[in-house]
């Protein structure tokens, strides 16, 4: 079945420096990827996607490219601020979003991220 | 904005009980889904609704059961409630299938006792 691997968290880092999640997943054909980032007391909201080989996601600085050859979507922030402190999700869909499989989410493990002033 | 709520944050209830958990959305979306968030484990899929009485199992339905009377509104059922059932509840619902994004309530934490 699909799934998704995350970087072993809890990741920490000052103000200002280059973020890197790593992200691999096993699936069948070309599924959709999402990082999706749940803030403290919250829940999850999507953060960015992609949906076919090559594409990049970006917004709010962070970027991820769906990488086919090395089933890889990591997620890249060239500058993180305290406000990023959250917990990153890594996920996927089916190809299929509008048949059968109802784009259920196929989740890694999360990453808790912390940045330091 | 989509809103997605569910009617507790925090709930404390004893083995043996039966617990209703409740969600609503607010944007006509076809699709809902319930999960459980573990830490180490990421979100897993309970059950999933894509229509009004329309449901199917996820990954780890043992022990629980849904229910979905209307469009806008989705429960989750714990039978009788068991402690290994002690987690945070997620429910979101889909947007179209062109969009495919889930949106998410901000979670009922249940403590079985």
């Amino acid at each position: 079945g699909d799934s998704v691997t995350q970087m072993e968290g809890p990741v920490t880092l000052s103000e200002e420096a280059f973020l890197t999640i790593n992200c691999t997943y096993t699936a069948t054909g070309y599924p959709s990827l999402f990082w999706y980032v749940q803030y403290p007391g919250e829940g999850l909201q999507l953060l960015l996607k992609a949906t076919k080989a090559d594409d990049k996601g970006s917004n709010k600085g962070f970027e991820a490219t769906y990488r086919k050859e090395t089933t890889s979507f990591h997620l890249e922030k060239g500058s993180v601020q305290v406000s990023d402190s959250a917990v990153y999700f890594c996920a996927l869909s089916p190809p299929n979003a509008g048949g059968t499989s109802y784009g259920k989410l196929t989740f890694g493990q999360g990453t808790i991220l912390t940045v330091h002033p | 904005d989509v809103k997605v709520t569910q009617s507790s944050r925090y709930l404390v209830k004893r083995t043996g009980e039966k617990v209703f958990l409740e969600c609503v959305q607010d944007m006509d979306h076809e699709n809902m889904f319930w999960y459980r968030q573990d830490p180490g484990l990421g979100l897993r899929l309970i059950y999933f609704s894509y229509d009004v009485k329309m449901k199917e199992k996820g990954d780890i339905p043992e022990g629980y059961s849904v229910s979905r009377e209307k469009k806008e509104r989705f429960s989750l059922i714990l039978e009788s409630a068991s402690t290994n059932q002690t987690s945070m509840y997620l429910c979101a619902s889909r947007s179209t299938p062109a969009k495919n994004i889930q949106y998410f309530g901000a979670g009922t934490r249940l403590s079985v006792l």
